[in-house]
This record gives C-alpha cells, structure tokens and sequence, in this order.
C-alpha cells in the first residue's frame, strides 16, 4: 500500500497563476483533508470532504477550491495564486473520525 | 472559535532526562486527543491518542494523561534518547470530523 500521496512535491508560482495539488490514498478511507503548515501556526484545515462528491469548508477556506470526484482522491484548487499561500499543504485522510489521521508527504508551494 | 494552546514552543532536555509538553482545549465537546510528531521536513505522524473515557493511556516510554474538567492534556516522554528530536503536535477533535491542532512543540534532546 502506498497509503497517501501528493503531487507535485514541490512547486514555484507567480503571483496570479493557478495550479491543482492531487492527493490519493489506497486505504479506502471516506474522509480527506487538505491543512497547509506554517511556521509556527501548526496544521490549519483548509476544506475537507466526509465522501466521495462532497466537500466543506474548514479554518482557512478563501483562496481555495476542491473537488472529490473519486473516493480515492481528494484536488485542492488555487485559481489565481497570492504570496500569502507560501506555504507546505499536506493531506491526509482518516476512516471514521474521531480517529487517526495518515498524511501524505507534503507539497511545498511559493508563490512569488 | 474553538482552539488548542500548546506550551512550551520549544523545549531543551538532556538526554534520558524526561519530557513534557502540555495543552489545553477549549472545545467542552472534544472526545479525541492525538499527539503527532513531525520530523524535519517529513510528514506528521501519530505517536499516541486517548480518548474522553480514559485518563491516562502509555505505550512503552510514551505517556498522555487527560484532565477534562480543566480540559487539558500532556504527553510525558521518558529516558529520551536523540531519535526523540522533533516537533511533536496535539491536537483536539471538533464537531466529529475534524481536528484543532496546537502551534507544535520543537523538542531538543542535548547529548
């Protein structure tokens, strides 16, 4: 199993461009979640989905857009990129919270 | 809002020395509490987890223990060894789906 993934691993914008981050996981877990990690601000939630074609919006919503398609996959969306979304976006999924959450490695994004 | 306060933001214990770090929670309907660890540039990972009905839970040298009348909860680390060096999270449920989590802790394990 390779559990949760990411991609792109890491990634360079200028300001106003866009770009999808992609997250699978082969775990069959109904929940996702996208955080990104700041500095000394720990794992903010960002949208996260309860099953396959829903989505809600978490801590830190605007500037972001996901789609949950498939069950297995989990996009987040940045239409028009700012520099105050510099920053490492992780997600990660759970099979019935409360429960542990599996990341996947991490997606460090600039935005210049 | 609901938030999770995590003391101290770094912490210098010698080695085999032990370890706390402690958080508290604001949520009086958090029934979930994780501790994760981050290794420098790695992925958050799950060290322990107890929930509401129990008070203390260990796994080897790695204890939590949780107050839910003052709603907080601390993760004790003992005879720490080097390969303990990291940032280690709490973190709180909320509204069943999610979690809060506390700005982390850089633990330094001096030789």
């Amino acid at each position: 199993n390779a559990g949760v993934t990411q991609t792109p691993k890491f990634r360079v914008l200028k300001t106003g461009q866009s770009m999808t981050l992609l997250c699978a996981q082969d775990m069959n877990h109904e929940y996702m979640y996208w955080y990104r990690q700041d500095p000394g601000m720990g794992l903010r939630l960002i949208h996260y989905s309860v099953g396959e074609g829903t989505t809600a919006k978490g801590e830190v919503p605007d500037g972001y857009n996901v789609s949950r398609l498939k069950k297995q996959n989990f996009l987040l969306g940045l239409e028009s990129a700012a520099p105050s979304q510099t920053s490492v976006y992780f997600c990660a999924s759970s099979y019935r919270p409360p429960d542990e959450q599996y990341f996947g490695p991490g997606t460090r994004l600039t935005v210049t | 809002g609901e938030n999770v306060e995590q003391h101290p933001s770094t912490l210098s214990v010698q080695e085999g020395d032990s370890a706390v770090i402690k958080c508290t929670y604001s949520d009086s309907a958090s029934n979930y509490f994780p501790w994760y660890k981050q290794e420098l540039g790695k992925r958050p990972q799950l060290i322990i987890d107890i929930r509401s009905n129990v008070g203390e839970k260990k796994d080897q040298r790695i204890a939590v223990t949780l107050n839910k009348t003052a709603k907080h909860f601390s993760l004790h680390i003992t005879e720490t060894q080097p390969e303990d060096s990291a940032v280690y999270f709490c973190a709180a449920s909320y509204s069943n789906y999610q979690l809060i989590w506390g700005a982390g802790t850089k633990l330094i394990i001096k030789p």
